[in-house]
């Protein structure tokens, strides 16, 4: 159980244009989805919080505009990032968690390279 | 505010002998602790937890835990490495959000 997916698992695309990751609670209804952005050999950061229906909670430093977040359903949030640079390139993934809150299912992340 | 610190970044270690990963944490309430590994391009996987109870946790592949309040330290081991242990290992801390560690590359070798 809790089950949690990415798509694409990997994405190349160019400097300009916009790409869409999805994130999907296979198994369950996940009141919160969490998006982080992982550089290589390196930890895991927090990018932003959403819960189904709100504007995600993004944190100091991540431009909202360039990373928007949509988490149109218990089981569905996505993350676009809008007219990406090769800066952007970089591993992302998404957690999922009940409505305890304290444990999170990761999905498999998505690697973004943009040329 | 929560934080966690891993104070190895680096573990080498032959096959077979046993490892330590350590981790500290700091945070002002009750707190959930967690480990990770994560190979190579892939996602994270939950090695083990500490929520509440035993002290003493018990994980998946021969890993285990112990949860120290008085030291707040939740160091992870193994009795006996295995070559597909290679990875990196991730210790983190929740109470609403998550806060990982900058991570332990193990490295074992044969």
């Amino acid at each position: 159980g809790a089950v949690v997916s990415q798509h694409p698992s990997w994405v190349i695309c160019k400097s300009g244009t916009s790409v869409k990751i999805e994130c999907r609670s296979l198994d369950f209804q996940a009141t919160t989805m969490f998006w982080y952005r992982q550089f290589p050999k390196q930890s895991l950061m927090l990018m932003a919080t959403s819960n189904e229906g709100s504007k995600a909670t993004y944190e100091q430093g991540v431009e909202k505009d360039k990373f928007l977040i949509n988490h149109a359903s218990l089981t569905l949030s996505t993350l676009t990032v809008t007219s990406a640079h090769p800066e952007d390139s970089s591993f992302y993934i998404c957690s999922a968690s009940l409505s305890n809150g304290y444990e999170q299912y990761f999905g498999p992340g998505t690697r973004l390279t943009v040329t | 505010a929560q934080s966690v610190t891993q104070l190895d970044s680096q573990v080498p270690v032959f096959e077979e002998a046993p490892v330590e990963l350590r981790c500290n944490y700091s945070s002002s309430v009750s707190v959930y602790l967690f480990w990770y590994v994560q190979y190579p391009n892939q996602g994270l996987q939950l090695l083990l937890k500490y929520l509440s109870g035993s002290t003493l946790v018990k994980g998946i592949n021969g890993f285990e835990a112990e949860f120290n309040k008085s030291q707040t330290s939740f160091h992870l081991r193994k009795p006996s490495v295995h070559i597909s242990d290679t990875a990196e290992y991730f210790c983190a801390v929740s109470d609403n959000d998550m806060r990982f560690g900058a991570g332990t590359r193990l490295t074992v070798k044969p």
